[in-house]
């Protein structure tokens, strides 16, 4: 079974700072990983995504992330944050092969002070 | 290009009640799939069809239901309504099952509030 696992449910960064977010996962088989964003009353947003080749995924916004299979971690980052970057992140993974339903991790709220 | 709608946005029902909410996915995608999302949670998965076929199903009772059409368009179908329906319910297309097709795109979403 797959499952993800999103640390601290809120994080707060001030303007300019660096933005981590942490996604570990577990899955039997190859997984596809990805991030999404969801700003308030909407829905969700493809940040980047994790399929095949390169382990340094780089996304929308100025995200990028790095799959390292070796910690089964899928960590979101962005050097500088801005105001507009806060919102809802949520970290997903699914299968390879024809069930593509996505498994979520419960999200971690950005916070961006000035 | 228009994205994925869904309607209607915002809805308000009994319990006991029973809705039907209804996706069209980005044309040329044929996958859809609903998930719901309670308040403070991330999505929760309940079916996926591909080509008018159930090709997933999770863990939600059988008062849940869907279907898609010729044209890949969706529904979702609550039966019975009870209070901890109450969520945010999103489809997602995506164009299909192969492994090049993996992204999904999210509409709105319905806001469904049972009352």
């Amino acid at each position: 079974a797959q499952s993800v696992t999103q640390l601290g449910s809120h994080v707060s960064v001030s303007e300019g700072a660096l933005v981590l977010l942490r996604c570990n996962y577990s899955s039997s088989v190859p997984p596809y990983l990805f991030w999404y964003v969801q700003y308030p009353n909407q829905g969700l947003q493809l940040l980047l995504k994790y399929t095949t080749g390169a382990t340094l995924v780089k996304g929308i916004n100025g995200f990028e992330a790095e799959f390292k299979k070796s910690e089964t971690s899928f960590h979101l980052t962005k050097p500088s944050a801005h105001m507009s970057d806060a919102a809802e992140y949520f970290c997903a993974v699914s299968r390879t092969g024809n069930n593509r339903k996505l498994i979520w991790g419960l999200g971690t709220s950005l916070a961006v002070n000035p | 290009d228009a994205g994925v709608t869904q309607s209607p946005t915002h809805l308000i029902k009994t319990r006991g009640q029973h809705v039907t909410l209804r996706c069209s996915p980005i044309s040329g995608h044929k996958s859809v799939s609903w998930y719901q999302q309670v308040l403070g949670q991330g999505p929760q998965f309940i079916f996926q069809y591909y080509e008018k076929e159930e090709r997933g199903r999770g863990n939600f009772p059988d008062r849940f239901s869907a279907r898609q059409f010729p044209n890949y368009s969706s529904e979702l179908n609550v039966n019975a309504l009870l209070l901890g329906d109450s969520a945010l319910y999103l489809c997602a297309s995506s164009q299909g099952q192969g492994a090049m097709n993996t992204e999904a795109f999210f509409g709105q979403g319905t806001r469904l509030t049972v009352v």
